[in-house]
């Protein structure tokens, strides 16, 4: 078992929609979540940075994290085209290294 | 936006070259770190470094070496490259848990 895992997508969307993108993981010992966007032929760039259970909003974008159900969300509310990219969920323990899931394609349709 | 740069950008090459991938940060980041990344996969860690003259490997097995002589220099050498090697690799260099990716090297054996 994969221990991040993702829905590939690809996900399409209109513009304005708000989009959810989820992930879920099996390491109870993880703390610390990332939500990362890639666009094409482009390096990943961090967008938001959580520790443990709860909320964090910056702008249009809100992570969500669930430790109960180790579930992961990253919710984009009036979705541009320019949103249009993959986002990598991402997850740490404490004293171990950055574990990446496989990346969910998005596409907002003007 | 963070200062890390790759070259080159696409490779091409024949089977049994040897090839160095260039890494290079501006930012005076101690960890870096070498991923491979294929179509629709997770990340996958090859190498890192916490430091000048330290390099360890990681998760995923790999036939390439890196080296750490300067801060701001992390090259990535495969000695004699094949088919199975292509693929995206991904430089990054962090402080703390926040990653700063490079753009990547697409590389293609023939």
């Amino acid at each position: 078992q994969k221990e991040v895992e993702q829905d590939p997508g690809p996900l399409s969307v209109p513009e304005g929609a708000i989009v959810s993108l989820n992930c879920t993981y099996s390491n109870s010992a993880f703390q610390y979540f990332m939500w990362y966007r890639q666009y094409s032929r482009k390096g990943p760039e961090l967008l938001m940075y959580t520790y443990s259970s709860g909320n964090k909003e910056d702008g249009r974008f809100t992570a969500q994290v669930d430790k109960s159900s180790k579930y992961i969300s990253l919710f984009i509310r009036d979705s541009q085209p320019s949103d249009s990219a993959t986002y990598l969920c991402a997850a740490k323990t404490s004293y171990d290294k950055v574990i990446f899931g496989p990346g969910t394609s998005l596409s907002v349709i003007p | 936006e963070a200062d890390i740069y790759q070259t080159p950008r696409y490779l091409v090459i024949g089977t049994g070259k040897k090839i160095t991938l260039e890494c290079s940060q501006t930012m005076g980041h101690d960890k870096m770190y070498w991923y491979q990344q294929d179509p629709g996969m997770e990340l996958h860690l090859i190498h890192y470094s916490y430091g000048v003259n330290s390099t360890e490997k990681g998760d995923l097995s790999s036939e390439s070496t890196v080296s750490r002589i300067r801060t701001e220099h992390f090259p990535l050498t495969l000695e004699s490259a094949r088919p199975s090697h292509t693929s995206q690799y991904l430089c990054a260099s962090a402080v703390g848990d926040t990653q700063y990716f490079g753009p990547g090297t697409r590389l293609t054996v023939l």
